[in-house]
C-alpha cells in the first residue's frame, strides 16, 4: 500500500505488505525531522527521525527518505504487521529564535487488513 | 526505560471549574512541553520550558498557565474550563540542550472532558 508522492489521510494495506506512507514539510530551514506513530488514546510514539544532512535513514523493518529539494519525507514500513495500524505523523523541526520548534503534518490514519 | 509519566490519565470537570495535569519527564531530561490534541487533529503546543524557564509559547489561551519546577516536572493550570478544552494533553520531554534540537519523547496523555 502506498501513495506515491501524495500525503492522504488515510492508507489500507495488506498484512505482509509494504507501507508508503508520504509527508510534505514546510519549512527548507528545517534541519531534522521525525517519525511518531500514535494508537488510539496514547501518546505519539517515536519510531525514526532523520537529520537533514542525510537523504536515507534505516530503522528495523522502517526506513525514512528525505528529499529536500521538494520538502518531502516519506516513512517505509516492511512486511506491515496488524499492530502498525495507527495514525502516523511526520514532525519536522526548525530554528526558532534560538530556539526550536516542532511543527507536526498532518497524519495517515494506516488500517491493515488481515 | 522510563517514560514521560503524566497524571492524571483521565480527567472530567464542569464549565468554569480548573483543572491541574502534571508531567513528570525522562530522568535527566531538562526540556518539557505541553501539547493540545482535539479529536482527528495533529498536536498543537501550547508551551515549553528549559530549566524551569519558559522557553516558547505556541497556542496556549490566556486561561491556561504551566511552571516547571525544580525537580523537572511540569504542571499545566486550567483556569475557567469551556466546552471547547475536552481535548487530550500531552507533555513531552527532551534531554540535554546541543546544537542539535533534540527529540521529543510523549507522554501518555490526559484526556480532558469538560461537561
Amino acid at each position: 500500500g502506498e501513495s506515491v508522492g501524495l500525503h492522504l489521510p488515510t492508507l489500507s494495506v495488506q498484512e505482509g505488505d509494504n507501507s508508503i506512507i508520504n509527508c510534505a514539510y514546510s519549512n527548507s530551514a528545517s534541519d531534522y525531522f521525525i517519525w511518531y506513530k500514535q494508537e488510539s488514546g496514547k501518546g505519539p510514539q517515536f519510531i525514526i527521525d532523520i537529520r537533514s544532512n542525510m537523504d536515507k535513514r534505516q530503522g528495523q523493518r522502517v526506513t525514512v527518505l528525505l528529499n529536500k529539494t521538494v520538502k518531502h519525507l516519506s516513512l517505509q514500513i516492511a512486511a506491515t504487521q496488524p499492530g502498525d495500524s495507527a495514525v502516523y505523523f511526520c514532525a519536522e523541526n526548525y530554528p526558532w529564535g534560538n530556539d526550536y520548534k516542532l511543527s507536526f503534518g498532518a497524519g495517515t490514519t494506516v488500517t491493515v487488513r488481515a | 526505560a522510563a517514560g514521560v509519566i503524566q497524571s492524571p490519565r483521565h480527567l472530567i470537570k464542569e464549565k468554569r471549574e480548573t483543572a491541574t495535569l502534571k508531567c513528570y519527564p525522562i530522568p535527566r531530561h531538562d526540556t518539557v512541553y505541553w501539547y493540545q490534541q482535539g479529536p482527528g487533529q495533529d498536536p498543537q503546543f501550547l508551551i515549553s520550558f528549559y530549566e524551569k524557564m519558559q522557553s516558547d509559547k505556541g497556542s496556549i489561551p490566556d486561561r491556561f498557565s504551566a511552571q516547571q519546577f525544580s525537580d523537572y516536572h511540569s504542571e499545566l493550570n486550567m483556569s475557567s474550563l469551556e466546552l471547547g478544552d475536552s481535548a487530550l494533553y500531552f507533555c513531552a520531554s527532551s534531554g540535554l540542550r546541543g546544537d542539535y534540537p533534540d527529540t521529543q519523547y510523549f507522554g501518555p496523555g490526559t484526556r480532558l472532558t469538560v461537561l
